[in-house]
C-alpha cells in the first residue's frame, strides 16, 4: 500500500469478545487515525491519536501508539454485531494514506 | 460541519467511454481534497489531492485526471475508461480546523 499496512486481513469473533487489529505504517507521523468504514459506504472517523500519545480511550475502544515501531493498534472491548465493518488506519499530512483495512465480522 | 457530495452515486460504463464524477463540499472553505479509490474487499488507494483551486497533485499515474475549478468543487474525470477503472470512488476532506478527514458517501464505478 501507499503507506500503512493493518493485520489481520480478516477477523471473525463472537458478540461480547474483544477484537484487536494492528496497524504499521512507514514514515514519521504527527497524528494516526483509525476509520471505520461499512460495507458499500464511506469511511467514519473513530480516533485521532497524537504522536506524543501512547493510548488513547474512548468509549469501547483503545488505540495504542508505538513510534518506534511505526505501529498502532486499535482494541474494541465488549464487541457488538453492530461493530461488523472494515476498519482502516491512517496517517497524517497533505497525502492522508490509508492502510489496507482489517475486516471485522462479529458473530451475534 | 462539513458535508460532502458525491454524484452519481452508481454509474455503468462502457469500456472508451469518459467519465466524470464530482464532489461539492459544503460547510467549510479552503479544504485540502482527495479522490480515493477502492476496489472490491481492498484498501484506499489515494488518487489525487488538491491544496487549492487549480492545485491539483497526482499520487499515481492513472487513466484519470482530476481538476479543481472552485474551492469546494472536485472532479474526477477519463477521457477513455478502461476495465481496471472498475472500483468505488470516495471524495474527502480535511478542513483547516482539525486533522481529520470527512468522506462522502462514495460513487460506485463499473465498466463494461
Amino acid at each position: 500500500s501507499q503507506q500503512g499496512e493493518e493485520d489481520p486481513q480478516a477477523l471473525s469473533i463472537q458478540e461480547g469478545e474483544n477484537a484487536t487489529m494492528n496497524c504499521s505504517y512507514k514514515t514519521s507521523i504527527n497524528n494516526l487515525q483509525w476509520y471505520r468504514q461499512n460495507s458499500g459506504r464511506g469511511l467514519v472517523h473513530l480516533i485521532l491519536i497524537r504522536s506524543n500519545e501512547r493510548e488513547k480511550h474512548s468509549g469501547r475502544l483503545r488505540v495504542t501508539l508505538d513510534t518506534s515501531k511505526k505501529s498502532s493498534s486499535l482494541l474494541i472491548t465488549a464487541s457488538r454485531a453492530a461493530d461488523t465493518a472494515s476498519y482502516f488506519c491512517a496517517t497524517d499530512g497533505n497525502q492522508f494514506y490509508f492502510g489496507t483495512g482489517t475486516s471485522l465480522t462479529v458473530i451475534p | 460541519s462539513q458535508t460532502i457530495h458525491q454524484w452519481p452515486a452508481t454509474l455503468v460504463q462502457p469500456v472508451g467511454s469518459p467519465l466524470s464524477l464530482e464532489c461539492t463540499v459544503e460547510g467549510t472553505s479552503n479544504p485540502n481534497l482527495y479522490w480515493y479509490r477502492q476496489a472490491a474487499g481492498r484498501g484506499l488507494q489515494l488518487l489525487f489531492y488538491s491544496v487549492g483551486i487549480g492545485q491539483i497533485s497526482s499520487e499515481v499515474p492513472q487513466n484519470l485526471s482530476a481538476s479543481r475549478p472552485q474551492d469546494r468543487q472536485f472532479i474526477l474525470s477519463s477521457k477513455k475508461l478502461l476495465l481496471s477503472d472498475s472500483g468505488f470512488y470516495l471524495c474527502a476532506c480535511l478542513t483547516g480546523f482539525g486533522n481529520t478527514i470527512y468522506f462522502g458517501e462514495g460513487s460506485w464505478l463499473t465498466v463494461v
